[in-house]
């Protein structure tokens, strides 16, 4: 079973529209959480991380909920910018570790 | 300030050879990560370094794989003999390593492609 899962997509979507992305992890002691983004052909990204309480920052929400191990990012009035590949990373703490698990990616495709 | 610069950006090599990827991290910082990345398995972790030391390197697909870090600036990702299913990309990240989950930043990749 994979650490991190995520819907791999494509979302095609019209610019302005709001789309959500979903991903949920396997070890209830995850401690901290991310959302990346990597455009075609370059590194990831950090976009945002994940608070408890959930948090913004522009168009972009990020989600957390705990009890169902589960995060969403959210992006309202998308722009073309915004096509790319969206990963949910999550953060372990293990004795002398400091591990980040990536999913495999969402990719969005916002069309004019 | 410099990000993570990892070179060569592309290597086109012949079965057998050895191939050698490099990496600088942010300066400062203190966890090293070497990561694989193909359209079939997304990113994965090969090995990663704390203070110069490997801490994790269960994710080396063989012992075709080594990685040294001889110092806090400068990283390298060995594969000898090379073989086709090799060809990825490449990642190196750098992170500030304080026991946690932290950010990690990325290098630009290098793109490998064994023939």
């Amino acid at each position: 079973r994979k650490e991190v899962e995520q819907d791999p997509g494509p979302f095609n979507v019209p610019e302005g529209a709001t789309v959500a992305f979903n991903c949920t992890y396997s070890n209830s002691a995850s401690q901290s959480f991310f959302w990346y983004r990597q455009d075609c052909r370059k590194e990831p990204k950090l976009l945002m991380s994940v608070y408890s309480s959930g948090n913004e920052d522009g168009r972009f929400t990020a989600q957390l909920n705990r009890a169902s191990q589960y995060i969403s990012l959210l992006i309202r009035d998308s722009k073309l910018s915004d096509s790319a590949t969206y990963l949910c990373v999550v953060g372990e703490v293990q004795t002398g570790a400091n591990n980040l698990f990536f999913g495999t990616g969402t990719r969005l495709t916002v069309i004019p | 300030d410099a990000g993570v610069i990892q070179s060569p950006r592309h290597e086109v090599t012949e079965m057998g050879q050895e191939v050698t990827l490099r990496c600088k991290p942010i300066s400062g910082h203190n966890s090293l990560f070497w990561y694989r990345q193909t359209m079939m398995r997304g990113l994965e972790l090969l090995i990663y370094f704390n203070n110069n030391v490997p801490i994790d390197d269960s994710g080396m697909p063989e012992d075709r794989f080594s990685a040294k870090m001889p110092n806090a600036s400068f990283s390298t990702l060995k594969i000898q003999p090379s073989e086709p299913r090799d060809s990825a990309v490449y990642f190196c990240a750098s992170s500030l390593g304080t026991f946690r989950g932290e950010t990690q930043y990325f290098g630009p990749g290098t793109r490998l492609l064994v023939l």
